[in-house]
């Protein structure tokens, strides 16, 4: 089907590392979407992908639209505390481009002082 | 401007109050969208309106209904609700969701609804 594998499901960091996540799914996506959401608060657009291969920085964040179409990456340099939160993924299926936007679990990150 | 505003922030209500929930984005977006969000979950979609029209139902109970007066609101009006209805209420906007070459979607910061 449709849905959108996650991992690691939630990791622990020093303050400093580096950060990286996928998103994985076994059909082919028209775009990538990368939301950071705080506890009680909306997610918040981090990076949009549209084209394969596409590599996109915002800051401190990287993301790439994999070449298959079925992956992204989100890597995240010199973590700092306020990257706490939970990621995720979204995206517009190729099959079904309409309004449905395929969710992922998500990746909650820790990041230890 | 990328800022799509909910209110309220917070709701609490009985079950058997009506209540509403007020969405608003001024992108031009002409897609917009309501989801339910439970702690520690991904958003669910609940309803989708694509040019003041609603285009998608997601089988969600009658007593949640949705309403778009024009293209840069959307209300949900909230009636006989149930205690597993607690959850955080976002909505969100696209352009208009058909772009074949890709959409990018928006959320507001979401209501916190909780219900007694």
């Amino acid at each position: 089907g449709q849905q959108l594998n996650q991992s690691p499901q939630s990791m622990f960091i020093q303050e400093g590392e580096d950060v990286s996540m996928n998103c994985t799914s076994s059909s082919i996506f028209n775009t990538w979407l990368w939301y950071k959401q705080d506890p009680g608060e909306g997610p918040v657009l981090l990076i949009a992908l549209y084209k394969a291969g596409e590599l996109t920085s915002n800051g401190r964040l990287t993301a790439q639209f994999g070449i298959t179409r079925k992956d992204s990456f989100l890597n995240i340099s010199a973590s700092i505390p306020s990257d706490v939160g939970i990621y995720f993924c979204a995206g517009q299926p190729r099959d079904n481009y309409g309004q449905n936007f395929v969710f992922g679990p998500g990746t909650r990150l820790s990041v230890l002082p | 401007d990328t800022e799509v505003t909910q209110t309220p922030k917070h709701l609490v209500m009985g079950m058997t109050n009506k209540k509403s929930l007020k969405c608003e984005q001024h992108m031009g977006h002409r897609a917009m969208y309501w989801y339910k969000q439970k702690a520690k979950k991904p958003p669910e979609l609940m309803f989708v309106y694509s040019y003041e029209k609603l285009s998608i139902n997601e089988s969600v109970p009658s007593r949640f209904s949705p309403e778009c007066p024009n293209s840069s609101l959307l209300n949900l009006h909230l009636h006989a609700l149930q205690p597993e209805d607690s959850a955080l209420y976002l909505c969100a906007s696209s352009q208009d969701g058909w772009n074949y070459l890709g959409e990018t979607q928006y959320f507001g910061p979401g209501t916190r609804l909780l219900v007694l």
